[in-house]
């Protein structure tokens, strides 16, 4: 089954706190894609990164970190320093890529960040 | 940079009446994907097109249909609306239909069922 876990329903924080948002995931392919989205209270969907199971370097852009460990299947999302802008539900993804076929995106549950002045 | 474009924005429609929602891809991707979100709900996939072929099919109600033309816009048809098609609809398109390209979101079109 492919199936993606977001534990963590709503999280609040004080402004320039660090931040970690959870995500494991479960598939049977070897070769996968895991991605997260910002999804603001403007409802659109923002694309933040894209992983692949082959790639387990974590990687760091501006204040926003990831780390990728194959061994526990997660692919947590951490936030260094929160801004009041970051206040949005994040969703982790999984993109399957079985046989080459064009796999959807498998959305978590979303976690509701609130980052308070 | 081009976006997606999803049109209209916003649809109120009854019940039992049908709504089309329209999707236009960035230029130069193949690939389109419709997903529908309810309220405080996650993104549930429902079809998409590659090479103006249907790729893939997900929770996608018969009373749905779609395509994708020859300009690579999409279309979404859905006739028989009930209460509970009331949701967040989204487009996306990617390049190509291998797992590793992004899927950029449109929008979203706000469908009201009353």
């Amino acid at each position: 089954a492919q199936k993606v876990t977001q534990a963590q329903t709503e999280i609040s924080v004080v402004e320039k706190e660090d931040v970690t948002l959870d995500c494991v995931y479960e598939t049977r392919d070897t070769t996968y894609y895991l991605f997260w989205y910002k999804q603001p209270p403007s409802g659109e969907l923002v694309f933040l990164i894209r992983r692949n199971s082959f790639d387990e370097q974590n990687e760091i852009s501006g204040r926003y970190s990831w780390n990728f460990q194959k061994s526990t299947s997660s692919f947590n999302f951490t936030i260094t320093a929160s801004q009041v802008v970051d206040s949005a539900v994040y969703f982790c993804a999984l993109r399957p890529n079985y046989g080459g076929s064009q796999g959807n995106l498998i959305f978590g549950k979303g976690t509701k960040l609130s980052v308070k002045p | 940079a081009a976006g997606v474009i999803q049109s209209p924005r916003h649809l109120i429609k009854e019940k039992r009446e049908t709504a089309t929602l329209k999707c236009y891809p960035i230029p130069r991707h193949d690939t389109v994907y419709w997903y529908q979100q309810g309220p405080g709900q996650d993104p549930q996939f429902l079809i998409s097109f590659y090479e103006k072929m249907q790729s893939d099919k997900g929770s996608i109600p018969d009373r749905f249909s779609a395509q994708q033309f020859s300009d690579y816009h999409s279309e979404l048809n859905m006739s028989s609306l009930e209460l509970g098609d009331s949701a967040l609809y989204f487009c996306a398109s990617s390049f190509g239909v291998a797992g590793g390209y992004e899927q950029y979101f449109g929008p979203g079109t706000r469908l009201t069922v009353t």
